[in-house]
């Protein structure tokens, strides 16, 4: 069973920093691209970054360019994604999601996600 | 960049009634690259369709999806009570991905 679990998710100051990671499970996760997607409260879907299985391949959405940085240890099934320079847009759910195949992005597999709040 | 435009932005039906709901894309895409998500209140997303109108492991044949090129629709064709969330329409390239704004499906 394809189970993914995020953490690291808090209450940081704008400006701030924040690890998250996602341990994943019931796949051999160095073949699957993973993706990070975000949920502002109240808000729609926002995709984040996306990461390619060998690691290779690394994409990241426009609002977080610069500032986030997604990596994976396929030696210990785990996506990671170090957040910088955090303002208050970024407040969110943030999820981890498996890519369904290769150079298919989209998700059938998602973590229960974790909140990330950017306040003083 | 696509812009994904879903309508309307709320949908107030009855349970048995038929739902049609919209995904129009700013720019004409490869259907093989749409997919549909609902997403109940705190839980995460659950893909219903991709490449348009292929339906995920699991989910119900009530939920049929087709369009092309701009226009894509999802149709749900007799709403269960637990059919009433939000969904939402999404498109990837290479490098990126895109959502649309999502359609709220309520009980009328």
């Amino acid at each position: 069973e394809v189970q993914l679990l995020e953490s690291g998710g808090g209450l940081v100051q704008p400006g701030g920093s924040l690890r998250l990671s996602c341990s994943a499970s019931g796949f051999t996760f160095s073949s699957y691209a993973m993706t990070w997607v975000r949920q502002a409260p109240g808000k729609g879907l926002e995709w984040v970054s996306a990461i390619s299985g060998d690691g290779f391949w690394i994409y990241y959405a426009d609002s977080v360019k610069g500032r986030f940085t997604i990596s994976r240890d396929n030696s210990k099934n785990t996506l990671n994604l170090q957040m910088s320079n955090l303002r208050a847009e970024d407040t969110a759910v943030y999820y981890c999601a498996k890519n369904f195949a290769t150079g298919y992005a989209y998700y059938e597999y998602w973590g229960r996600g974790t909140l990330v709040t950017v306040s003083s | 960049e696509i812009v994904l435009t879903q309508s309307p932005g709320t949908l107030s039906l009855s349970p048995g009634e038929r739902a049609t709901l919209s995904c129009r894309t700013s720019q004409s895409v490869n259907s093989d690259y749409l997919a549909w998500y609902q997403q109940k209140p705190g839980q995460a997303p659950r893909l219903l369709l991709y490449g348009a109108s292929n339906r995920a492991t699991g989910i119900p044949d009530r939920f049929s999806g087709s369009g092309s090129g701009t226009d894509f629709t999802l149709t749900i064709s007799r709403l269960e009570p637990e059919d009433f969330a939000v969904y939402y329409c999404q498109h990837y390239t290479t490098s990126t991905v895109t959502f649309g704004g999502g359609t709220k499906v309520e009980i009328k």
